[in-house]
């Protein structure tokens, strides 16, 4: 199975910070990596596919970029509702697999 | 407009069965790659299975042989049958959708909570 390992796994923010997210794989997965948003009691939201897509609807101010095994998401001009728990996932092969999450909180 | 509405959670025993409904509109379900991905309470994402638009169907291997993909095409629902359930199955279970240029899950349920416990 391909592990995904994101870092940090709690990020402390400020509005108006760029913050910057890390995701690796233990193998390499090409660009077959999307990058998704949860709030509490939501389902997850598709922000980035093909490591460095924007998926329809979601503000410029997410930009994704890797290849390989190294991935980064990084988000602009932080604002309240950016604050949520971030996680990577790889779909380069079965099983499917997420990273343990990145808690975005505010500083 | 896409929309995916799951159903048939709830508590049941250790050992015992579930099925779960993913009701789709505003696509055709035999027409996409379908999901289910499910959190534990306080957890992160696991992926659970996958049925392709073919027949083809994938499981994590903590769930295969006891769960069951399938889809009815005439009600346009995805299902998940679920057995010899386990305290570990505790979860929200969501089903999600592709999209047809890309294998990621572009479109969500809102999830039904599975709770197996005695």
């Amino acid at each position: 199975d391909i592990q995904m390992t994101q870092s940090p796994s709690t990020l402390s923010a400020s509005v108006g910070d760029r913050v910057t997210i890390t995701c690796r794989a233990s193998q390499s997965i090409s660009t077959w990596l999307a990058w998704y948003q949860q709030k509490p009691g939501k389902a997850p939201k598709l922000l980035m596919y093909k490591a460095s897509s924007l998926e329809n609807g979601v503000p410029s101010k997410f930009s994704g970029s890797g290849s390989g095994t190294q991935f980064t998401l990084t988000i602009n001009s932080l604002q309240p509702d950016d604050f949520a728990t971030y996680y990577c996932q790889q779909y380069n092969s079965y099983p499917y697999t997420f990273g343990q999450g990145t808690k975005l909180e505010i500083k | 407009e896409v929309q995916l509405v799951e159903s048939g959670g709830g508590l049941v025993q250790p050992g015992g069965s579930l099925r779960l409904s993913c009701a789709a509109s505003g696509f055709t379900v035999s027409s996409n790659y379908m999901s289910w991905v499910r959190q534990a309470p306080g957890k992160g994402l696991e992926w659970v299975s996958i049925l392709y638009s073919g027949g083809t169907t994938y499981y994590a291997d903590s769930v295969r042989g006891r769960f069951t993909i399938s889809r009815d095409n005439s009600k346009n629902t995805l299902y998940l049958q679920m057995n010899n359930l386990r305290a570990e199955d505790t979860a929200v279970y969501f089903c999600a959708r592709d999209q047809s240029y890309s294998s990621a899950w572009h479109f969500w349920g809102q999830g039904t909570l599975v709770t197996v416990s005695s």
